[in-house]
């Protein structure tokens, strides 16, 4: 268990609206990545942080903003939800102190986007 | 285009049986995960291979990297409907991990 937590763990909203999701961790990694999932689409990563402030694109970024202002935490923010946001969306971690990386992921966000 | 090719996409097997997952790809990693990932839940890495030709056993499942590191396998032995779950591939790039397109494996009881 990376304590990860992602809230809400189900939201409904309509379009148009802005939509913030977050993650808290409790042990301090540095890399923290928000994906969705989509079926046909495996998991597709949004955004990413590497540090307090430190973000980076992801491959579908477009409709998405991020903000890390402290370590535990990494915000998504719709900032005008369209229904082809609707999907389940993860959060994870990267723990390097395990070999070559692994990704520890929370139990994800659905969000439908009505 | 996706990075990295599974296939097949779905599967439904019944239990005892024997299966091969495929993960694809026209590049050359250096190394290259496995997760599986059960209905509700998020993924959970079941092993990670390194070197090309490398096999790896957990139990009944074993990975095999291939020789040019461009491609790697996941054998079950025996499914279990335990087994039932998505199976994803990924590359760690050691910023980001890509992610496959994901084998959807169902064992029937």
């Amino acid at each position: 268990d990376a304590g990860i937590t992602q809230s809400p763990r189900h939201k409904v909203t309509e379009t148009g609206t802005p939509v913030t999701l977050r993650c808290h961790q409790t042990e301090n990694h540095r890399y923290m990545y928000w994906y969705r999932q989509d079926p046909g689409h495996g998991l597709r990563l949004i955004h990413y942080s590497y540090g307090v402030k430190d973000t980076d694109k992801g491959e579908v970024s477009d409709g998405y903003s991020v903000s890390r202002s402290k370590t535990e935490d990494f915000l998504l923010t719709l900032e005008s939800a369209t229904s082809s946001q609707t999907s389940v969306y993860f959060c994870a971690i990267r723990d390097t102190d395990r070999g070559l990386g692994e990704a520890f992921f929370g139990q994800g966000t659905r969000l439908t986007v009505v | 285009t996706q990075l990295l090719e599974q296939s097949p996409q779905f599967l439904s097997i019944q239990e005892g049986e024997n299966l091969t997952v495929y993960c694809n790809s026209s590049s050359v990693f250096s190394s290259l995960q496995w997760y599986r990932q059960e209905p509700g839940e998020g993924p959970v890495l079941l092993v990670t291979v390194v070197t090309g030709g490398e096999v790896k056993k957990l139990k009944r499942l074993t990975f095999q990297f291939g020789d040019a590191r461009k491609d790697s396998s996941l054998h079950i032995t025996a499914a279990q409907p335990g087994d039932t779950g998505l199976y994803l591939c990924a590359w760690n790039t050691g910023n980001q991990f890509y992610f496959g397109t994901g084998t959807s494996l169902t064992v029937i009881p």
